[in-house]
């Protein structure tokens, strides 16, 4: 199995609204990743837990807060976006971060109004 | 700075008609060399890991390949199916995340 489960699959939102992104893999991996990916771009890092702590924060702005309960999931807390912050959120998982085979979710679609 | 770079930007290929993109990297220590398929609206799919020059993937039509300089993807004879994104990315000796090229946009026609 190597899926990566992210919910909703699309998501609309105020700029005054509160809302979640959640991912979930069940590889056994220790490393999971939130990337940001605008059209006809690359995916762009955002974040990195290894082996539930955060290791990287790519100087993201504030009104994104990720959080990993446990080895298996992660969140993406989502607070006063604007709408420059409309894209498709993508979630990942590696066994660790010395390799980075990774495999993504489908993406969460998120368009701010 | 470590840096990855694919060319061509764009590519439209007639069904069975063979062609190689290019993925060009300047990597401190490559750890690894990785290509992924996104299809629009969709997440990356992994389909390949290249670890050390000279080595070589297959998967059905396509093919990777790696130098020190530079990593090429062979399609083979390809079907409209194939038409994707496809995304090369680059880990360096100390880093723990993915350097991503821009990608080539591949449309094959029947």
């Amino acid at each position: 199995d190597t899926e990566v489960t992210q919910t909703p699959k699309h998501l609309v939102m105020g700029m005054t609204n509160k809302k979640s992104l959640k991912c979930e893999q069940h590889m056994g991996h220790r490393a999971m990743y939130w990337y940001k990916q605008k059209a006809k771009k690359p995916p762009e890092l955002m974040f990195v837990y290894s082996y539930e702590k955060l290791s990287i924060n790519e100087s993201v702005p504030s009104r994104f807060s990720p959080e990993c309960p446990n080895s298996s999931l992660l969140n993406l807390h989502l607070h006063a976006l604007q709408p420059e912050d409309s894209a498709l959120y993508l979630c990942a998982s590696s066994q660790g971060t010395r390799e980075l085979k990774a495999f993504f979710g489908q993406g969460t679609r998120l368009t701010v109004v | 700075e470590d840096q990855v770079t694919q060319s061509p930007e764009a590519l439209r290929l007639q069904e069975g008609e063979s062609s190689s993109l290019n993925c060009s990297y300047t990597v401190s220590g490559l750890r690894g060399l990785f290509w992924y398929r996104q299809d629009p609206g969709k997440g990356p799919e992994f389909l390949f890991t290249l670890y050390s020059a000279g080595e070589e993937k297959e998967k059905e039509r396509l093919k990777a390949t790696l130098t020190k300089k530079e990593s090429f993807l062979h399609i083979t004879a390809p079907k409209p199916e194939d038409s994707a994104t496809y995304l090369c990315a680059a880990q360096n000796q100390a880093g723990t995340a993915l350097i991503f090229g821009k990608g080539t946009t591949l449309s094959v026609s029947s």
